[in-house]
């Protein structure tokens, strides 16, 4: 089980929106910032939002994230099926001294 | 270029034991505070470890608390896993990952090191 919760899969037809949901609690996401990351199968992830809803460069607009409480969110529009993809996040845990993550989220765009 | 390579994964009996190495590059690598993450087969990010930039504190997952250790070399520019103890549920593609700290995120991962601990 994973200490942030993610809902397994999401779906959304090509040039909608989709969010992905992420909740923790007092001593992760209550308390510090969320980052979410993107995978596709068989590579490394990738760093796509940070403090919460920061974007690196080169990382589209269409990716937004944002938190409040102890919980956050991924959204993403305009999607397209180069984002079918698995998405996570992750915060520091202060009571556990550790970085933790979400259980990850299956991105499909029918 | 900024760049993460690992190195060091194979095939370990349960019980044998591994180091696995990243070599960074394109950056200064004293600047950073550094991680390990995995991935089991199939299954999500589970982080493993991390080594401070400036204090040098460590920190470890439970699940491998004991048995792994990590480390670093600022002459090497290199970053290490010390796995011993091997079990079957420690077999995963083990990631390096820079952590800028601020901001709060790990912004730079290498390709992967495949794990597999079986008899």
């Amino acid at each position: 089980q994973s200490v942030l919760t993610q809902p397994p899969s999401v779906s959304a037809a090509p040039g909608q929106k989709v969010t992905i949901s992420c909740s923790g609690s007092s001593s992760n996401i209550g308390k510090n910032y969320v980052s979410w990351y993107q995978q596709f199968p068989g590579t490394a992830p990738k760093f796509l939002i940070y403090e919460n809803n920061k974007r690196p460069s080169g990382i589209p607009d269409r990716f937004s994230g944002s938190k409040s409480g102890t919980s956050a969110t991924l959204g993403i529009t305009g999607l397209q099926t180069g984002d079918e993809a698995d998405y996570y996040c992750a915060a520091w845990d202060n009571s556990l001294s550790a970085w933790v993550f979400g259980g990850g989220t299956r991105l499909t765009v029918l | 270029e900024v760049q993460l390579l690992e190195s060091g994964g194979g095939l370990v009996q349960p019980g044998g034991s591994l180091r696995l190495s990243c070599a960074a590059s394109g950056f200064t690598f004293s600047d950073y505070t550094m991680n390990w993450v995995r991935q089991a087969p199939g299954k999500g990010l589970e982080w493993v470890s991390q080594i401070r930039r400036r204090s040098g504190a460590i920190y470890y997952a439970d699940s491998v608390k004991g048995r792994f250790t990590i480390s670093r070399d600022y002459a090497k520019n290199s970053l290490s896993l010390q796995m011993n103890s091997l079990r079957d549920e420690d077999t995963a593609v083990y990631y390096c990952a820079r952590d800028p700290e601020n901001p709060y995120g790990m912004d730079v991962w290498g390709q992967g090191t495949t794990v597999t601990v079986s008899s």
